[in-house]
């Protein structure tokens, strides 16, 4: 069965500075991952997502996530972070069902930033 | 483009009395999709449509939960019977089969349920 491991359910950290929120995936099959996130009193938005190809994947506001098969992670990352990315970040995996898509959801991870 | 829709954002009802959400998809994605989220999880699939047709269904969603799309058009969840249990962050999406199943999945803000 897939699923996905969010370590870390809260991350505070100072503005400006780097983040990195980490993800990994268990799954027998085809891997395709995404990181969604939801900001406060709103639904979730598509920050990038990994299909096939190149690794490191740039999605936007910044935000990039490199696919490690051998270590099953998809960690999230930002060089430099500001307040508006306070939020809650989840990541996900897809599972196909009738041909379409079924996510398959973490606990998400709680970004606070500090000013 | 105007997004996905959902209405009511908050219903507070009382246990045992029945409760209904509209889901309004993006124009012409035929593909719509309910998810719950409650406090501190993320989201769970509950159903999931394709125009019309319901094509697939979580353990989840018991037999107090019933899900309709007559149109191919806009969605409703109904919840019979409400528990406790069933508060919680109602989500719909929606997507073009263009990417088969690696499409992106558009959502909507939520609906809020208390049951009281």
């Amino acid at each position: 069965a897939q699923s996905v491991t969010q370590l870390d359910s809260q991350v505070p950290v100072f503005e400006e500075a780097p983040v990195e929120l980490r993800c990994n995936y268990s799954s027998s099959v085809s891997v395709y991952l995404f990181w969604y996130v939801q900001y406060p009193n709103q639904g979730l938005q598509l920050l990038l997502k990994y299909l096939s190809g190149s690794t490191l994947v740039k999605g936007i506001n910044g935000f990039e996530a490199e696919f490690n098969k051998s270590q099953t992670s998809f960690h999230l990352r930002k060089p430099s972070v500001h307040i508006s990315d306070t939020a809650e970040y989840f990541c996900a995996v897809s599972k196909e069902v009738q041909g379409a898509q079924k996510l398959v959801f973490g606990q998400g991870t709680r970004l606070t930033i500090n000013p | 483009d105007t997004g996905v829709s959902q209405n009511p954002r908050h219903k507070i009802t009382k246990r045992g009395q029945n409760v209904t959400f509209r889901c309004d998809p993006i124009s012409e994605h035929n593909r719509l999709y309910w998810y719950r989220q409650t406090l501190g999880q993320g989201p769970e699939f509950l159903t999931y449509f394709q125009n019309e047709a319901q094509l697939e269904k979580s353990r989840l969603l018991s037999d107090r939960f019933s899900a309709e799309r007559p149109k191919g058009s806009f969605s409703t969840l109904e919840i019979q019977r409400t528990e406790q249990g069933d508060s919680a962050m109602y989500l719909c999406a929606s997507s073009t089969p263009r990417g088969g199943f690696t499409d992106t999945q558009y959502f909507g803000p939520g609906t809020r349920l208390t049951v009281l």
